[in-house]
């Protein structure tokens, strides 16, 4: 079954620091996408970034970098001088294209960023 | 402005009563899924539909039915809801294979 594993159920950070999420996942397919979204306590599911399983080069979004090892099946995203507004939950996806567009979610890590 | 709507936002109902919960895109986007969360578990995804009259099952679809009559509505149905489908709900839309799901703001649904 295609899994997706999140292994810190809540973190904490002071503002202004480096903050690292971890993310696993097992697939047997070659070619996939992998997501994080970040659900603040609004509850609205926001694209923080996103990356193809073809490409070496980690996707980069501003503050936020992923560390994408296609070998070991990781996919740990970076969050540089964290904000107050980074709170959230955030969640690890994986899309794998059985041609139901289905993402398979993480259970998702509670990040605080303390002032 | 892009988005995906849900009705209701909120909604308290008792155990057997009929309810829809409604799913608008205005994006023009061929994909459309629901989803629930719940507590340790993520999001799963209920139901998902590739195109007009196109739908399929997904993870935990039992006790749900979806129809799309048209591209850019897609409603949930719980023709007897029961207690364990309290939860947190989502409608998701997307352009096509591989591309971003852009997400509904929601719908927080308890059974009594």
């Amino acid at each position: 079954a295609q899994t997706v594993t999140q292994s810190q159920p809540e973190m904490s950070v002071q503002e202004a620091e480096t903050v690292t999420l971890s993310c696993t996942y097992d697939t047997s397919e070659n070619n996939y996408y992998l997501f994080w979204y970040k659900q603040p306590p609004s509850r609205q599911m926001i694209l923080v970034i996103r990356q193809e399983a073809y490409k070496q080069q980690n996707a980069t979004e501003n503050r936020f970098s992923v560390n994408f090892q296609k070998a070991a099946k990781s996919f740990s995203l970076k969050i540089s001088d964290s904000q107050l507004g980074d709170t959230a939950m955030y969640f690890c996806a994986l899309n794998e294209n059985f041609g139901n567009e289905k993402l398979t979610f993480g259970t998702g890590t509670r990040l605080t960023i303390i002032p | 402005e892009a988005q995906v709507t849900q009705n209701p936002r909120y909604l308290i109902t008792v155990t057997g009563k009929k309810l829809t919960v409604t799913c608008s895109q205005n994006m023009n986007h061929e994909y459309m899924s629901w989803y629930r969360q719940d507590p340790g578990l993520g999001l799963r995804q209920i139901y998902y539909s590739m195109n007009v009259e196109v739908t399929d099952k997904g993870d935990v679809p039992e006790g749900y039915k979806v129809s799309r009559k048209e591209k850019r509505n897609f409603p949930l149905i719980l023709e007897s809801p029961s207690p364990n489908q309290t939860s947190l709900y989502f409608c998701a839309s997307s352009p096509g294979v591989y591309n971003e799901q852009f997400f509904g703001p929601g719908t927080r649904l308890t059974v009594l």
